[in-house]
């Protein structure tokens, strides 16, 4: 457990909907990540963030944004959900050890259906 | 580009039995490589990794060795229990920014 909560945990929304996933973390690690998982895909990153305001795009990162205000929040935004972001979604972090050591952790996961 | 491949599943195996999922990789440096474990309903977990050849990590009784000749990592239990089914993820990370994921192998063990 390496301290990352995920918010909400289900969610059901309709086509067209902003739709806000929160990640919190509690020992103030500076990497986090959004990831997706899909069936036959396993799981693919849309954004990660290296700092307070520091984001960067990942593998599948349309029709996602993400904001970085604090060190323990990470946010990510659906401007408009469509059926296709239908998946379940982890956060992580990154616990930074010795050089090639470094290890990502993953949150609980949020499953959200668009209808 | 790098990529990570697994074996298919669903692997299935009557406990006790010994196991193995395969996993190769393609990468243009010198990745580390790590399994992952997700329980159902759960997110993932660390379950051993590697950073340099020949490697070997291990947890739980599972164990995986890196070699770099035939880029593989594959996964090893020498006797699996029920409380070993679920989905299982290889990947690999070359400059620790990311990581690639495999597609995943479903592992359901019958007592």
């Amino acid at each position: 457990d390496a301290g990352i909560t995920q918010s909400p945990r289900h969610k059901v929304t309709e086509t067209g909907t902003p739709v806000t996933l929160r990640c919190h973390q509690t020992e103030n690690h500076r990497y986090m990540y959004w990831y997706r998982q899909d069936p036959g895909h396993g799981l693919r990153l849309i954004h990660y963030s290296y700092g307070v305001k520091d984001t960067d795009k990942g593998e599948v990162s349309d029709g996602y944004s993400v904001s970085r205000s604090k060190t323990e929040d990470f946010l990510l935004t659906l401007e408009s959900a469509t059926s296709s972001q239908t998946s379940v979604y982890f956060c992580a972090i990154r616990q930074q050890g010795a050089v090639k050591t470094d290890t990502q952790y993953f949150g609980p996961g949020t499953r959200l259906t668009v209808l | 580009g790098d990529s990570v491949t697994q074996m298919e599943g669903p692997v299935t195996l009557s406990e006790e039995a010994f196991l193995t999922i395969n996993c190769t990789y393609t990468a243009t440096g010198y990745p580390s490589l790590f399994w992952y474990v997700q329980y159902p309903g759960e997110g993932l977990q660390l379950l051993l990794k590697a950073t340099k050849a020949d490697d070997k990590g291990s947890n739980k009784g599972f164990e995986a060795t890196y070699r770099k000749e035939t880029t593989s990592f594959h996964l090893e239990k020498g006797s699996v229990q029920v409380s070993d089914s679920a989905v299982y993820f290889c990947a690999l990370s070359l400059n620790t920014d990311k990581l690639i994921f495999g597609t995943g192998t479903r592992l359901q063990v019958f007592p």
